[in-house]
């Protein structure tokens, strides 16, 4: 079946550096959608992309859609500590409102 | 705004019981609604997929007679895990689709975790 992977599965920065994750799915997407979940919470919808080799930026957050549709990333420029947390992609498919979640990447940024 | 709520957010129970949980949009109508289930640092795995007035859509592996699925309103849909067995605590989190002029997005309730002794 589907498969949505992301890498990396875990990294820690230091406050101010940057922070890439990537995200692959196995089959073309007809969409890809971020959120991100905080320790104890639930995932928060941040950004949806649809059309090949989108970008959209919210302030500090850069997300990009592969021209294949099949793989996006999450850049964050600058971190602070307010952006610990894992972030999820989540892949839809044509004729689905179904969301297949990628594996995650766990961001934990040290002051 | 688009807000979905979970109850109960914690739920315990024994063995062998069967548990309730109710996932509601607030300020939106659903007519679909969708159910996941999260291990403790891992990520969301669909159960099923929720639709008001009709049967709801398993995921392959999850079983229906255990994880019953009722969408019964436009606000309202309820899973209940029956004879709860150890290996069903988890996290039990849902989402409802608001639809949108372009594209539909799920919203997420708190979710609701369960620890059955």
């Amino acid at each position: 079946g589907q498969q949505v992977m992301q890498i990396p599965q875990y990294q820690h920065v230091q406050e101010g550096e940057d922070f890439t994750t990537y995200c692959n799915s196995s089959t073309t997407l007809s969409n890809i959608q971020w959120y991100k979940q905080r320790p104890g919470g639930h995932p928060v919808f941040l950004i949806q992309l649809v059309k090949s080799g989108e970008v959209k930026k919210q302030k500090r957050l850069t997300f990009q859609f592969g021209e294949a549709k099949k793989n996006s990333s999450l850049h964050i420029t600058a971190t602070q500590t307010t952006d610990v947390g894992t972030y999820f992609c989540a892949g839809g498919g044509e004729n689905t409102d179904k969301l297949i979640f990628g594996t995650g990447t766990r961001l934990q940024v040290f002051p | 705004g688009a807000v979905v709520s979970q109850h109960p957010s914690r739920v315990i129970c024994k063995s062998g019981t069967s548990v309730k949980i109710e996932c509601r949009s607030l300020d939106f109508q659903a007519t679909t609604m969708f159910w996941y289930r999260q291990f403790p640092k891992k990520s969301l795995m669909l159960m099923a997929t929720s639709n008001e007035g009709s049967k709801a859509t398993y995921e392959q592996g999850v079983e229906k007679d255990k994880f019953l699925i009722n969408h019964a309103s436009l606000t309202l849909s309820t899973l209940t895990v029956t004879s709860a067995h150890p290996e069903d605590s988890s996290f039990y989190i849902c989402s409802a689709l608001k639809p949108g002029q372009h594209t539909d997005t799920q919203y997420f309730g708190p979710g609701t975790r369960l620890t059955v002794l």
